[in-house]
C-alpha cells in the first residue's frame, strides 16, 4: 500500500530535550515536506526537498533541521525544543517538485507538546 | 510573499443544498492552486488543482473549483452537500513563474453540513 508514514504519532517531552519526528515513504518520491498545523493558522511548510542532500526551508524554518540521506526518510529533527513548537507535524510526499504540481500525499500526523 | 485567505472560518449548510468554500490568494506571477480536505484525526487529501487551461476544475467526491484571475479567488463548489463532506478545508497556492517550490496553505475553513 502506498503510504506516508510518520512516528511517533504523539509526543511529550521537556524543553531543550533534542527530539527527531521521522518520516518515510514507500512511493519512490523525490519531494518530501514537512508541516506544522496550528488553530488558526492553517498548515505552514517548514523544509521541503527536492531529492537526496537537495533541502530548502520553506515559511516557517526556524527551530528546525532536516536531512534526506535517502530518498524515502525525511526525518525532522528539533534540536532544543521549546513551548512554541507545540503543533501538530505533517510530513508529505510527492513525486517530483520539478513542476511542483503534483498532488502531495501526506502522513498520518504527529502531535507533539513541548512543556 | 505568496498567501491565501480563508475568509470563514466555518460554513454551515443544509444537505442537499450547494456549498461554496471561499478562497483568495496573493502571488507573484501565476499561480498553482490547490485544495485539500482533512478528515478527523487524518491527515490532508487531495481535491482538486489548477495548473492552467480551463478555469473550471473538477475533482474528487463532486467538488469542483473556479479559477477568477481578475478577482484572484479560487472557490470550492459543491452542487448538492452530503453529511460526509463535514471536514476542514483548505486551500494553497504557489507561483508557476518563481524557483521556490513551497505551498502556502490558507488558515482553513470547517464545514459542517446539517441533515
Amino acid at each position: 500500500e502506498a503510504q506516508v508514514t510518520q512516528n511517533p504519532r504523539y509526543l511529550i517531552t521537556v524543553t531543550g530535550k533534542k527530539l527527531t519526528v521521522t518520516c518515510s515513504q514507500n512511493m519512490n518520491h523525490e519531494y518530501m515536506s514537512w508541516y506544522r498545523q496550528d488553530p488558526g493558522l492553517g498548515l505552514r511548510q517548514i523544509y521541503y526537498s527536492m531529492n537526496v542532500e537537495v533541502t530548502d526551508k520553506g515559511d516557517v524554518p526556524e527551530g528546525y533541521k532536516v536531512s534526506r540521506k535517502e530518498k524515502r526518510n525525511f526525518p525532522l529533527i528539533l534540536e532544543s525544543p521549546s513551548p512554541n513548537q507545540t503543533s501538530l507535524y505533517f510530513c508529505a510526499s510527492s513525486l517530483t517538485g520539478l513542476a511542483g504540481v503534483e498532488t502531495q500525499y501526506f502522513g498520518p500526523g504527529t502531535r507533539l507538546l513541548v512543556l | 510573499a505568496q498567501s491565501v485567505a480563508q475568509p470563514e472560518d466555518q460554513v454551515n449548510v443544509a444537505e442537499g443544498n450547494p456549498l461554496t468554500v471561499k478562497c483568495t490568494y496573493s502571488v507573484s506571477g501565476n499561480p498553482y492552486l490547490f485544495w485539500y480536505v482533512q478528515y478527523p484525526n487524518r491527515g490532508l487529501q487531495f481535491l482538486l488543482k489548477y495548473i492552467t487551461g480551463d478555469n473550471l476544475v473538477k475533482g474528487s467526491y463532486g467538488f469542483e473549483a473556479e479559477f477568477n484571475k481578475s478577482q484572484t479567488s479560487f472557490h470550492l463548489k459543491k452542487p448538492s452537500a452530503l453529511v460526509s463532506d463535514s471536514a476542514l478545508y483548505f486551500c494553497a497556492v504557489r507561483s508557476r513563474d518563481t524557483g521556490r517550490r513551497a505551498l502556502t496553505f490558507g488558515s482553513g475553513t470547517r464545514l459542517q453540513v446539517q441533515p
